[in-house]
C-alpha cells in the first residue's frame, strides 16, 4: 500500500522566518510522482509542484524550494522569508501506477505566519 | 488553468434529506474525483471516474453515489443525509496521465443537522 506521512500537524512562525515542511512516503513502485498542494482559507487546493521518482534535482522557485531525497523517501518543502499570505494548509501527495494512478495525500501541515 | 465548479458552496440540511452535490469542469478532463476532507484536514478519496460511464469507489467507504453521464459533469448524491456525513467535499479533475496534477474546485461544506 502507498502512504504519505506529514509528521508536523501545525507550524507557527513569525513573518520572514523560514519554514520547512516534512514529507515521507512509501510505495512499492519504482516509478512515481510526488506533489505539493496548498490549501488557503478559501478552501480550494492549489497545485504547487510535481516531481518524478527519477528526478532528484532539487528546485527553487521564488521563495519556495523542494528537497527530494529518494534514499530517505522524503520530499520536503521550504518557504523562505515567510509572509502572512503563506498561511495555509500544505499537502504532500503521491501518485504511482501500483495504486491505479490515484493520488494519496498526507495529513497536511497547517502553517500560520504571524505578522 | 482548469476551471472546475462546485455548487453549492455551503449546505445545511436536515437528517434524512436527499442531496446532490454538483461538480462541473470545462477543460475536457477525462478523470474526475471526489475527496472528503475531515475537520482535521485529512483528504480521503471516495469516488473517481476515468471517463464517461466509468465510476469506481475510492479508498474510503462512502454511502454516497456518483454518476458520469457527461465528461464535464460528476455529481455526488446522498440518498439520506446523516450527521456523520457532515464534512467538506472536494471535486477534482485531471487529464489521463497519472503524473498530471489534479485541479480542484472550491469545495462544498455540508452540515447535516
Amino acid at each position: 500500500a502507498q502512504k504519505v506521512t506529514q509528521a508536523q500537524t501545525e507550524i507557527s512562525v513569525v513573518e520572514k522566518e523560514d519554514v520547512t515542511l516534512d514529507c515521507v512516503y512509501e510505495t512499492r513502485d519504482t516509478t512515481y510522482y510526488l506533489f505539493w498542494y496548498k490549501q488557503p482559507p478559501s478552501g480550494e487546493l492549489v497545485f504547487l509542484i510535481r516531481r518524478n521518482s527519477f528526478d532528484e534535482q532539487n528546485e527553487i522557485s521564488g521563495r519556495y524550494s523542494w528537497n527530494f531525497q529518494k534514499s530517505t523517501s522524503s520530499f520536503n518543502f521550504t518557504i523562505t522569508a515567510s509572509q502572512v499570505v503563506d498561511s495555509a494548509v500544505y499537502f504532500c501527495a503521491l501518485s504511482s501506477g501500483y495504486a491505479g494512478n490515484k493520488l494519496t495525500f498526507g495529513g497536511g501541515t497547517r502553517v500560520l505566519v504571524k505578522p | 488553468e482548469a476551471d472546475i465548479y462546485q455548487t453549492p458552496r455551503y449546505l445545511v440540511i436536515g437528517t434524512g434529506k436527499k442531496i446532490t452535490l454538483e461538480c462541473s469542469q470545462t477543460m475536457g478532463h477525462d478523470k474526475m474525483y471526489w475527496y472528503q476532507q475531515d475537520p482535521g484536514m485529512e483528504l480521503h478519496l471516495i469516488h473517481y471516474s476515468y471517463g464517461v460511464n466509468s465510476t469506481e469507489k475510492g479508498d474510503l467507504s462512502s454511502e454516497s453515489t456518483v454518476s458520469r453521464i457527461r465528461t464535464e459533469h460528476f455529481p455526488l448524491t446522498l440518498e439520506s443525509a446523516r450527521p456523520s456525513h457532515t464534512s467538506q467535499y472536494l471535486c477534482a479533475s485531471s487529464v489521463s496521465s497519472y503524473n498530471s496534477p489534479l485541479h480542484f474546485g472550491n469545495g462544498t461544506r455540508l452540515t447535516v443537522t
